[in-house]
Parts: structure tokens; sequence; C-alpha cells
């Protein structure tokens, strides 16, 4: 297990556009969160899942965003009618206990 | 309104002398404190980590120090290595580490060779 792995990497949408990304958490590891991230900013928190259970979500996250952990493993995001505000570096990470380990990351560009 | 701030967006350090990142928050109920390290194009990268419970925790050159009363904490890194240049992202999350983390913006750090 090499560790979170998210697809693709990068992104290019065009405005209007329904665009999903794919987190794979590291396998034993019950806890996963989306972030998003814009220049010079920390990440912020959009949700996260126990298992197959999202237990949180954050404002931020309108009712274009929608997550899925189907079977409690990998999990999806997908934005609907994109807008350009959703440019960001889109982060997941899952955790089993102390600390969340984070993937590469999707960087998406609404155009 | 921002819950962990980290107020010097960037330091510059000198090649083995100490690098000292600051951070702040204000909400009372945060028990769990992490400091990340981040390259670019790359996600974050767990470093560090203090309970509420603890003052100081040291991990090789990375020792993390938390000032509850004053709702401050900072990472010391001694002696600063080239290698060190990242963001750093203070964060902090609830009564347990299975509770969402909220990140500050990040400090760069640029250690001079």
């Amino acid at each position: 297990d090499t560790g979170v792995s998210q697809n693709p990497r990068h992104k290019i949408t065009k405005r209007g556009q329904n665009v999903t990304f794919r987190c794979d958490p590291i396998s034993e590891h019950n806890r996963l969160y989306w972030y998003r991230q814009t220049l010079g900013q920390g990440p912020e928190f959009l949700t996260y899942f126990q298992n197959e259970a999202q237990l949180e979500k954050s404002r931020l996250l309108s009712d274009r965003f929608s997550a899925e952990r189907p079977k409690g493993s990998f999990s999806t995001l997908e934005i609907q009618r994109t807008e350009q505000g959703d440019s960001a570096m889109y982060l997941c990470a899952s955790s089993l206990g102390m600390g969340a380990f984070f993937g590469q990351g999707t960087r998406l560009t609404v155009v | 309104d921002q819950q962990v701030k980290q107020n010097s967006p960037s330091l510059s350090v000198q090649e083995g002398r100490i690098s000292i990142l600051n951070c702040d928050y204000t909400n009372s109920m945060f028990d769990y404190f992490l400091w990340y390290k981040k390259y670019p194009a790359e996600g974050p990268t767990f470093l560090i980590s203090i309970s509420s419970i603890k003052d100081k925790n040291e991990d090789g050159r990375f020792t993390v120090f938390l000032n509850k009363s004053a709702k401050h904490l900072s990472l010391h890194i001694v002696p600063s290595q080239p290698g060190d240049s990242a963001v750093y992202f203070c964060a902090a999350s609830g009564k347990t580490s299975y509770d969402k983390v909220i990140f500050g913006p990040g400090t760069s750090l640029s250690v001079i060779p």
C-alpha cells in the first residue's frame, strides 16, 4: 500500500460541466476526509466519513457537491454545474487514529 | 472566522539555526494539535502532534510547544536544513484525533544554505 491515492491529478473542465474525483484511502483506515485548498490558504474541511457513513458536511459543501463512500473503501466527490469559484486543489485524507494522511490532491481548473 | 491562525505567512532562516513557527487558536474546545508540512504539488504530510494534556512533544529535530492558557503553540526545528523549506500548516481537532482537523493558513519556511 503506497498511501492515499487520488485520481485524476489534474482536471480542466468548462463551466457548467460535472466532474467526479476518486480517492482510495490507506486500506485499513476507517476515516476518510475531503478538503479543499485554494492559493495561500490552508486546507478547508468539506466532509468526512467513518466507514460508509458520512458524519459531517461543511456549509462550504453546497448542494452542487456530493460525496459518497459506498462500501467504506474508496470515495468519490462529485461537483455538478461547476463554477469558476470551484477551481482549487481537492485533497483527500484517511485516518485510523493519530493524524490524517493526505493524498497528492486533484487540481481542478474551471474555465 | 478563522479558528487557527498563523500570522506569519513566511519565514527565512539560515541553515543550522533554529526555525520557530507560531500558531494561535481561538476555540478552547480544541484538544489535539498537529503540524503538517507541504511541498509544492504534494499533499500535506503529517509531522508531529501534541495533546492538550502535554506542553511539549519532541521528535528528532522537531519540537512542538503548547501554551494552553495563551491558546498558542509553536514548532521548533533545530538545526534547520534546506530540505525543511516547505509550507507548514498548524492544525487542531476536538476531543479525539478522530474529529475533523481544522487548518491554519500556513507559513512558508525558507532555509537558506
